[in-house]
This record gives C-alpha cells, structure tokens and sequence, in this order.
C-alpha cells in the first residue's frame, strides 16, 4: 500500500546549528503534507503544512521543501535550541477527509 | 479551551476485557479520528468521522468500534482486548475535511496495555 517513509531515525546536532530532516513519501496523490513533533509522553504537535502545488513554505524558524518529482519532502530549523528534542513525524493527506498516513519518524537530539 | 480530551490517561486490561476510550473535543469541529501508535512506529489511523453519525474505517480499524452520537465526543471501544492491542491512542479532530492550513488537533494520548 501507500506509504511515508523516512531516511534517517535518528539525528543529532549542535545547538545553533540548522537542522533538516527528510522524508520519502510514494503517494503522488496526496494533496498536502504536514510535519509534526512530538515530544515524549505527548500528543503530535502541528509544526508546518505544505500543499502539492507549492515547494517551499517558511515557518518560524521552520521551511519545508517539497519535491514532487523524487516524492521527498524535507524539514529544516534553522538555530536548533535544545527545546526542539523530539521525535519529528511527516503525514501525508488528502482533500477527502483529513485523514493522515505517517511515517516512521526521526528523533532529533540537540547537543548544548 | 480544552481543546481535544482524552480519558483515560494509562489503562490495564486483561485479555477478553472491553473497554472504551473516550475523546472529547471543545472546538465544534466536524472531523474526528482515532489513531494508534506502536512503539518507534508512526500514528496509523483506526476509524475516523466527518460529522455526527457519520463513521468510517481507517487503516487498521479491525477489533475496535466507533460512534459519534454528538459533534464533541468520538468514543473507541475495544471489543474483546488482545494483547496485539497494547498501544498508545491518539483521538484528533479538525475544524473541516482535508487540505493545508486545516491544523489537525491531537489529544495527549492514552497508553493501553494488554496482558
């Protein structure tokens, strides 16, 4: 079936160094796609969405990059605090329902 | 604003037991679903709705049930618990059906264990 896969499970970097997480993604479909975190012992947190017809969109501190031609779908945080320590989940949905497929998830370790 | 409750927090259940997890959500959203995560896995959607008695199957929705009687409350019972059940449960809702800058709204979960 369709799914959302990540290339990396783990990461760690440097506080103040920039981060970027990625993440493949194999239903050409999909309308939009969404980046979460989650910290442990809590619920996904909504970081950053993107549709299908855009490739970059910026957050606080947050851009997500999306490439539809290789289906990979990248997050980056810029001055990464150690208050950014998290498991980082893409999703990948559609227009129909709202209904979210997930990947596996990369845990992301920031060093002080 | 409470924003999406679920209760209860840890749950043991023997074998064969049912139960049922309530999610109540304080924001009039239309959209409701229930997930589970599995250790070092990513959420997988279990059943989901997109109004008051309006319910469907998500991805793994075997062994579990769903109603929504009201707009705020989307209860997940577990028939006959089996260990393979052993889980952490996520509720979410949303303020309408699908597309970007449609924030998905998740409750702080409820950790299920089976022996």
């Amino acid at each position: 079936g369709e799914s959302v896969g990540l290339h990396l499970p783990t990461l760690s970097v440097q506080e103040g160094d920039n981060s970027i997480i990625n993440c493949a993604y194999s239903n050409s479909a999909s309308d939009y796609f969404i980046w979460y975190k989650q910290e442990s012992g809590k619920g996904p947190q909504f970081i950053i969405d993107i549709r299908s017809n855009m490739d970059k969109r910026q957050g606080q501190r947050v851009t997500v990059l999306l490439n539809k031609t290789v289906k990979h779908l990248s997050l980056q945080i810029a001055a990464t605090q150690p208050g950014d320590s998290a498991v980082y989940f893409c999703a990948e949905g559609d227009n129909q329902g709202g209904k979210l497929i997930f990947g596996q998830g990369t845990e992301l370790s920031v060093k002080p | 604003n409470a924003g999406v409750t679920q209760t209860p927090k840890f749950q043991v259940l023997k074998t064969g037991q049912s139960m049922t997890l309530q999610c109540a959500q304080d924001m009039n959203h239309e959209y409701m679903s229930w997930y589970r995560q599995d250790p070092g896995m990513g959420l997988r959607l279990i059943h989901y709705s997109v109004g008051a008695g309006i319910t469907d199957q998500g991805e793994v929705p075997n062994g579990y049930n769903v109603s929504r009687s009201t707009t705020e409350d989307f209860p997940l019972r577990l028939l006959s618990a089996a260990p393979s059940q052993t889980s952490v449960y996520f509720c979410a809702s949303s303020r309408r059906s699908g597309g970007s800058g449609n924030t998905i709204y998740f409750g702080e979960g409820s950790w299920l264990t089976v022996v």
